[in-house]
């Protein structure tokens, strides 16, 4: 069955910079995969999803890419905030949509 | 748009006893609802699928007959963690996905129960 890794567990960056995480899966190529941020203590809330056709998806600061030969997709915030940081989740459909364990994002002022 | 509710957001309960979550979409009606647990520093798990009117699907390994699912409404649906232990003790939470609107889900703010 279908694995997502996210592979850092925690990322530190400075303030106005560009935070990149990373999503890997390990099987076939989903049709989408999605994004989500989840605050301490809060359930996620969807951001972000992208399609198999898509190479790339924005949304204000966010960015989002996929790509089916890596397998592999990448999520950007730039001129990042501390309001930033949260844990991001990746999630993709298998037989059921899966989740990733997620990155918890620190954003340093 | 597309708010989903959760009630109560904490519980502490004493070993043995039954909690029950309730989920309510507020604004739009949710054909189905999903039911996930989350421990620390892990990701959400899927336990059930819930669609209104019928029985719910469990994931392999959830028993079925300590968390009762019933999704009476398409506006909620219910989880009910019978005889509950410490090992129970989780953060629960509850998504929904609108009618025609692909995988995307809403979430609810979630429910931390201990258990004593």
């Amino acid at each position: 069955s279908q694995k997502i890794e996210q592979n850092s567990e925690a990322l530190n960056i400075q303030e106005g910079k560009t935070a990149t995480l990373t999503c890997n899966y390990t099987n076939y190529s989903p049709a989408y995969l999605q994004w989500y941020r989840q605050d301490p203590g809060r359930g996620p809330v969807f951001l972000l999803l992208i399609r198999e056709n898509e190479k790339e998806k924005r949304k204000e600061r966010l960015k989002v890419t996929f790509d089916t030969t890596l397998k592999q997709s990448l999520f950007h915030i730039t001129a990042s905030q501390p309001a930033d940081s949260a844990t991001y989740l990746c999630a993709l459909r298998d037989d059921k949509i899966i989740f990733g364990k997620g990155t918890r994002l620190h954003i340093l002022p | 748009g597309a708010v989903v509710s959760q009630h109560p957001s904490r519980v502490i309960c004493k070993s043995g006893t039954s909690v029950k979550i309730e989920c309510r979409s507020l604004d739009f009606q949710a054909t189905t609802m999903f039911w996930y647990r989350q421990f620390p520093k892990q990701s959400l798990m899927l336990m059930a699928t819930s669609n209104e009117g019928s029985k719910a699907t469990y994931e392999q390994g959830v028993e079925k007959d300590k968390f009762l699912i019933n999704h009476a409404s398409l506006t909620l649906s219910t989880l009910t963690v019978t005889s509950a232990h410490p090992e129970d003790s989780s953060f629960y939470i509850c998504s929904a996905s609108l009618s025609g609107g692909g995988d995307t889900q809403y979430f609810g703010p979630g429910t931390r129960l201990t258990v004593l």
